[in-house]
């Protein structure tokens, strides 16, 4: 069974709109970490966000927000007043604490493309 | 920028040669990962060292194999490369066991196997 699963391959939003990118999740792992990557064409993978299974509070990181909802499991992704420099693929990503062995495998899905319009 | 650099940026092989990837980690960070990331997919992890020892592995055949250095860069050795061995190949360093494991990748060294 997939372990991160992002249903949209691909999605567009309007400059200065809101956009939401999904994100599901499937562990066991009672302790775990959920984190938001963005990789431009020149392939870095660049750290937007992370929230921590015991976190009572949804994560923001400026434009950034991440809609927790551990009982349905799902991390969605929330990128507010969108600028063209978003135009990117967009990775939700796992570490399962316990099931690691105590390092930092991150476990990807497989990427949503968000094109930003004008 | 993350501080975390990669070389070469771009390589053609042939199938059955041998590769060495490199990774300089970011200033202070003592653990170095390895992902492999395939065209249109996420990464795949394929192992982490950590002060100088692999301390986790993927579902990697023995034939990436890896050092760490005492200066916690590190190189990924790929043997007898295979066509399916083609993607990018992206360094992550962090500082141990942080609270938030934040990975910083480089930009990736993009390898092609003909």
């Amino acid at each position: 069974a997939q372990k991160i699963t992002q249903t949209q391959p691909g999605m567009f939003v309007q400059e200065k709109e809101a956009v939401t990118l999904d994100c599901t999740y499937d562990t066991s792992d009672p302790s775990y970490g959920l984190f938001w990557y963005k990789q431009p064409s020149s392939g870095e993978m660049i750290f937007l966000i992370y929230q921590g299974s015991y976190d009572q509070q949804n994560a923001t990181e400026g434009r950034y927000s991440l809609n927790f909802q551990k009982a349905r499991k799902s991390a969605n992704l929330v990128i507010s007043a969108s600028q063209l420099g978003d135009s990117a693929m967009y990775f939700c990503a796992m570490r399962e604490d316990q099931f690691s062995g105590g390092y930092n495998k991150l476990i990807f899905g497989a990427g949503t493309r968000l094109a930003v319009h004008p | 920028e993350t501080g975390v650099t990669q070389s070469p940026t771009h390589l053609i092989k042939t199938r059955g040669q041998q590769v060495t990837l490199r990774c300089s980690s970011q200033s202070g960070h003592n653990t170095v990962s390895w992902y492999q990331q395939a065209l249109g997919q996420g990464p795949q992890f394929i192992f982490q060292y950590y002060r100088e020892e692999e301390n986790g592995r993927g579902n990697f055949p023995p034939r990436f194999s890896g050092l760490q250095f005492p200066n916690y860069s590190s190189e990924l050795n790929v043997n007898a490369l295979e066509l399916d061995d083609s993607a990018l190949y992206l360094c992550a360093s962090s500082l141990g066991q942080e609270d938030t494991g934040e990975l910083f990748f480089g930009e990736g060294s993009r390898l092609t196997v003909l």
